[in-house]
């Protein structure tokens, strides 16, 4: 069974930077690629980029492109979600969706991980 | 950017029928926007429904269908039940970038 297992809540200072770590087990880590989603609190979900870890290529939203860097770490099947200059607005939950093969075919979005929390505060 | 529509909220009887659909800013939605559906309920993370339009996950009831209607993905759900009660999302492909509709909050009453 595939699991993403991502870290723990975070409180954050604004100005600071935070980075998310999202692990695959169960499955092939670099033959999909793994995406990032935001959802503020009683808000609706954001789609911010996604990573191909064969190779590191990269996509962003409009929105994010600038302040959030995505990473993975093929050695320990783990992506990366980092967003620097936090502000109250980059409160929310964040969560990583990866592919999932089905009888249907490849689902890119078919798994997602638990959700991280982060909220900034002063 | 393109802008990605959806009902803000729908209610359904129990047992009844009701269809959910995602435009865009952009013009038809199509097979290339390659649509993808999700539901999710409080305190969850999303759970993945459809995927290319019509596919679904082995854990998507079968009362829920994705198809293309007039010019926009939709989501049926046929016999709804208390427990299909939550949010549900369109998303779609941008060439290569993907954007995700406002969300629909589906009542079961």
């Amino acid at each position: 069974e595939v699991q993403l297992v991502q870290s723990g809540a975070e409180v954050k200072k604004p100005g600071a930077t935070v980075k998310i770590s999202c692990k695959v087990s169960g499955d092939t880590f670099s033959g999909y690629y793994m995406h990032w989603v935001q959802q503020a609190p009683g808000k609706g979900l954001e789609w911010m980029g996604l990573i191909d870890p064969e190779d590191g290529e990269t996509i962003y939203a409009e929105n994010f492109q600038g302040r959030v860097t995505i990473t993975a770490d093929t050695s320990t099947n783990t992506a990366y979600m980092e967003v620097s200059s936090l502000r109250s607005e980059d409160t929310a939950v964040y969560y990583c969706s990866t592919g999932a093969e089905t009888s249907h075919g490849l689902s890119l979005l078919g798994y997602w991980g638990q959700g991280t929390l982060v909220t900034v505060s002063s | 950017q393109a802008v990605v529509t959806q009902e803000s909220s729908l209610t359904v009887s129990p047992g009844g029928t009701v269809t959910l659909t995602c435009g865009s800013s952009t013009g038809a939605v199509t097979s290339s926007h390659y649509p993808y559906w999700f539901q999710q309920k409080p305190g969850q993370a999303p759970r993945t429904l459809i995927f290319d339009t019509t596919k679904k996950h082995s854990w998507t009831p079968a009362r829920f269908s994705g198809s293309l209607l007039g010019g926009k993905a939709a989501l049926t759900l046929s016999g709804a039940q208390p427990e299909d009660e939550a949010d549900y999302y369109c998303l779609l492909s941008y060439t290569g970038a993907w954007l995700f509709g406002g969300g629909t909050k589906l009542t079961v009453l």
